[in-house]
């Protein structure tokens, strides 16, 4: 799988949006972005994945750059139960499996 | 939305005991269950893919013999950790996927809740 890089830790404040940024320079054209996200001893949950358009969801928006090398995850209105680290992943649509890095730490302060 | 349950969500066990961990899809058939091993503060480390009927392939570093899986049908999913050790204590996070064309495109991983195992 491609490599992404996403900063370690980022913070919002309640009810502001926030932007999550992932860069992807090696993406191939048949890689899928992921989003997902893991709260504290949770499994990780689903957030939203696309291909190649901006894609929008209940839970957020994906921004995805016109050569698809980095793209942009949008809480419209962040609120403390989205406080969790968010992983963005890679996933070609034939490969089997999914590896996560690092991933963004957010938190929301009151 | 698919939901992928595990049991027990904790487990404390006495070293040299063996553990077992299972998956479950609840409303899919899972043709290939993935399972993660995670530290604290660190980010999910890929253990083992696992296809219904076949052996586990396992990511390089992780003992076969040390943790068994079984994928023995298309909804049930089991790690069983041998001869426990304290070092083997963290946070094992089981995902399902269904088959390609189920659910997302690319057939969607869907993640468990998680089973936290300690060994004293």
């Amino acid at each position: 799988d491609a490599k992404t890089t996403q900063p370690n830790s980022m913070e919002s404040n309640e009810e502001e949006p926030v932007h999550l940024p992932c860069n992807h320079s090696t993406i191939s054209g048949t890689d899928y972005i992921h989003w997902y996200r893991q709260l504290p001893s949770q499994g990780p949950e689903y957030v939203i994945h696309g291909l190649t358009s901006n894609v929008n969801n209940r839970m957020a928006s994906l921004a995805i750059a016109e050569d698809r090398k980095s793209s942009t995850l949008i809480l419209h209105r962040a609120t403390l139960r989205d406080a969790a680290v968010y992983y963005c992943i890679l996933r070609d649509v034939w490969n089997n499996d999914m590896r996560f890095g690092a991933g963004t730490r957010l938190t929301v302060k009151p | 939305g698919a939901v992928v349950s595990q049991h027990p969500s904790r487990v404390i066990c006495k070293s040299g005991t063996s553990v077992k961990i299972e998956c479950r899809s609840l409303d899919f058939q899972a043709t290939t269950m993935f399972w993660y091993r995670q530290f604290p503060k660190k980010s999910l480390m890929l253990m083992a893919t696992s296809n219904e009927g076949s052996k586990a392939t396992y990511e390089q570093g992780v003992e076969k013999d040390k943790f068994l899986i079984n994928h023995a049908s298309l909804t049930l999913s089991t790690l069983t950790v041998t001869s426990a050790h304290p070092e083997d204590s963290s946070f094992y996070i089981c995902s399902a996927r269904g088959s390609i064309g189920f659910g997302l495109a690319g057939g969607e991983q869907y993640f468990g809740p998680g089973t936290r195992l300690t060994v004293t």
